[in-house]
């Protein structure tokens, strides 16, 4: 099993510039969730997909902001234009729910993208 | 909102027992879950509990209570390689919201 695959690894950008992120999921796992990471703020959901389709994006911080899930095996998260305070680190994480609802299922993340916006 | 309450750092030595305490106040509560993760790494997936009550897995232990709001990872026969920082979440009621706390972040000593 391979995991959650996010590239790229890093990227550094210059403010203004946009930034897209992208992230394929377990093959199977039928939700798709990004989060931010910052020291200050911790782990922060900003949007989610069940069978491909955005549920709850409340978590984006402004429109600069946007993504999508164009197929069940990959989705981009974008930044544009990007700006210094969107530095972190961004995790896809996706899961497996049975049934309606199951949920001991937990969150398989990838390894992050770390974003640094000069 | 949702407020996740976790002490930021502790430390501990080698062999011992550490427990993390994490209080919550969220919307609708579903089940609370323990993360793991070292510097630099993904979290990754410790324990799930939805019932009152304790769970047991290995040298990891987390308990529930709900009319309180409080949970606690329990962590024994400290090793060096524990050194990691322990993320509490909760899944809110009729949702698929993991929202996390901030993190306590565990050092252990020789």
């Amino acid at each position: 099993d391979a995991g959650v695959i996010q590239s790229p690894r890093h990227e550094v950008t210059e403010m203004g510039q946009e930034v897209t992120l992208r992230c394929k999921p377990i093959s199977g796992h039928d939700y798709l969730f990004w989060y931010r990471q910052t020291m200050m703020r911790g782990l922060e959901l900003l949007i989610y997909f069940n069978n491909n389709v955005p549920i709850d994006d409340s978590g984006m911080p402004e429109d600069r902001f946007s993504a999508k899930m164009p197929n069940a095996s990959f989705s981009t998260l974008k930044i544009q234009p990007s700006e210094p305070r969107d530095s972190a680190v961004y995790f896809c994480a996706s899961s497996f729910r049975q049934g309606i609802r199951s949920y001991n299922s937990p969150l398989h993340f990838g390894n992050g993208t770390r974003l640094t916006v000069t | 909102g949702q407020n996740i309450d976790q002490p930021t750092e502790m430390t501990a030595t080698e062999g011992a027992i550490v427990q993390i305490n994490c209080t919550y106040q969220t919307s609708g509560f579903n089940g609370l879950f323990w993360y793991q993760q070292h510097a630099g790494e993904a979290p990754t997936f410790l324990s799930y509990n939805v019932l009152d009550g304790l769970e047991e897995k290995g040298r990891f232990s987390s308990f529930l209570s709900r009319s309180k709001g409080y949970s606690y990872l329990l962590l024994k026969e400290l090793q060096m390689k524990d050194s990691a920082s322990y993320l509490c979440a909760v899944l809110l009621y009729n949702t698929d919201k993991l929202i996390f706390g901030t993190g306590t972040r565990l050092q252990v000593f020789p």
